[in-house]
């Protein structure tokens, strides 16, 4: 079946340094993926989003990029800061189907 | 316009009770998730209401879990004889269109339940 791969955290950075989560996926056809952040205390948002090849989703200085080739989705920022501090989530949904998550990446931006 | 609500955000009781859970989606969607968010577990799909079609129930752990979806909004997931490792955030999403993988899901904040 479908399933997300991401790299397993905490990630502790500081604020201004370059973020990448890697995210990396399996599924049959051409599904749609996502990145949703969960802040400290709250609910999912959703971050951002792409449904097709070299699709480059982006939102808040988030970016992430569709790399069919590669089944991978990987989420970049160029400078981080304290309040980027969450967990984030990789995510697929293919065809008529719920979302696949990934584990979550927890995130902490100190100072 | 109001979010996806869910209630009670706390729930404690004990092993072997049953327990309530409570969605309300976002006015006009259609399609209503429920998911569970545990340690070491990540996030896990339980079951998916599309408009008045039947529920997919593929991500139901055990038969002591069910939901209903009662006039095309509010849904209530219902765990009987809870059990310990029934302990987790349980999510619940709605999103407008019934199909198609573009469509965006709006999460709830989830309820936090705790089986002593």
């Amino acid at each position: 079946g479908d399933s997300v791969t991401q790299m397993e955290g905490p990630v502790t950075l500081s604020e201004e340094a370059f973020l990448t989560i890697n995210c990396t996926y399996t599924a049959t056809g051409y599904p749609s993926l996502f990145w949703y952040v969960q802040y400290p205390g709250e609910g999912l948002q959703l971050l951002l989003k792409a449904t097709k090849a070299d699709d480059k989703g982006s939102n808040k200085g988030f970016e992430a990029t569709y790399r069919k080739e590669t089944t991978s989705f990987h989420l970049e920022k160029g400078s981080v800061q304290v309040s980027d501090s969450a967990v984030y989530f990789c995510a697929l949904r293919g065809g008529n189907t719920p979302l696949v998550f990934g584990k979550g990446t927890r995130l902490s931006v100190i100072a | 316009g109001a979010g996806v609500s869910q209630s009670p955000s706390n729930k404690v009781t004990e092993k072997g009770k049953d327990v309530e859970l409570r969605c309300d989606p976002i006015s006009g969607h259609t399609a209503l998730y429920w998911y569970r968010q545990s340690l070491g577990q990540g996030l896990e799909f339980l079951i998916y209401f599309q408009g008045n079609s039947a529920p997919d129930k593929s991500g139901l752990p055990s038969d002591r879990f069910s939901a209903e979806r009662t006039g095309g909004s509010v849904s209530t997931l219902t765990i009987q004889r809870t059990q310990q490792e029934d302990s987790a955030v349980y999510l619940c999403a709605s999103s407008r269109l019934a199909g198609g993988n573009t469509d965006t899901q709006y999460f709830g904040p989830g309820t936090r339940l705790t089986v002593l």
